[in-house]
């Protein structure tokens, strides 16, 4: 059965930076790659890019190149998602995506002052 | 990146209605789209997948079709538990995932 577990929510003020881990079981960590979506509140997706989990080449969309960082611990079988100089406009719920089918169950950060 | 239009943005209806939700894409997507269902505090789940797949575990009440740029997702009688926000996303090779704008379903 696969499982996508994220970490918990976060608080964290302005400039601040946030670690989201990703721990999966039930499936082979290298077989698919590894996708990050937003949602902020009450808004609809956003997708933010994916990782490939055989060589850890990360691809950002546009609007999330900069202070945000995909990676990889396949020992682990878990991916994070690192975002730098936390803004406002990054409250929103972040979740891992393997094959569509599969979501984590989301990590709320809210970034305020 | 491949736009996806979705309609309505709110709908209500009543409980045994036919509900019908469309999105269309701004170029061909084959048959890359899902559907999912997500209410309120809870993660997306997927009801549809390549267009028309219905996911397992999922009611038979729920049917997706269409190919190309259109594409429609029904509900053939509308249950109290099918009130949620409902997403079309697709998932083109080689192209960034994009989503639709969503559509509220509500109980008039």
């Amino acid at each position: 059965q696969v499982q996508l577990v994220q970490s918990g929510a976060e608080v964290k003020r302005p400039g601040a930076s946030a670690k989201i881990s990703c721990k999966t079981s039930g499936y082979i960590f290298t077989n698919y790659a590894m996708n990050w979506v937003r949602q902020a509140p009450g808004q609809g997706f956003e997708w933010m890019g994916w990782i490939n989990p055989n060589t850890g080449t990360p691809t950002y969309a546009q609007g999330f190149t900069g202070r945000f960082m995909f990676s990889l611990d396949t020992s682990a079988s878990t991916a994070y998602l690192q975002i730098m100089n936390l803004k406002p406009e990054d409250t929103a719920i972040y979740y891992c995506v393997y094959s569509t089918q599969y979501w984590g169950q989301g990590s709320l950060v809210t970034v305020s002052s | 990146d491949i736009q996806m239009t979705q309609s309505p943005s709110t709908l209500s209806a009543s409980v045994g209605d036919r509900v019908t939700i469309t999105c269309r894409a701004s170029q061909s997507i084959d048959m890359w789209l899902a559907w999912y269902q997500q209410k309120p505090g809870k993660a997306p789940k997927l009801l549809i997948y390549k267009a028309s797949n219905v996911e397992g575990g999922v009611p038979s009440r729920f049917s997706g079709s269409g190919s190309g740029t259109e594409f429609t997702l029904t509900i053939s009688s509308l249950q109290p538990d099918d009130i949620a926000t409902y997403y079309c996303h697709q998932y083109n090779v080689d192209s960034p995932w994009t989503f639709g704008q969503g559509t509220k379903v509500e109980i008039k």
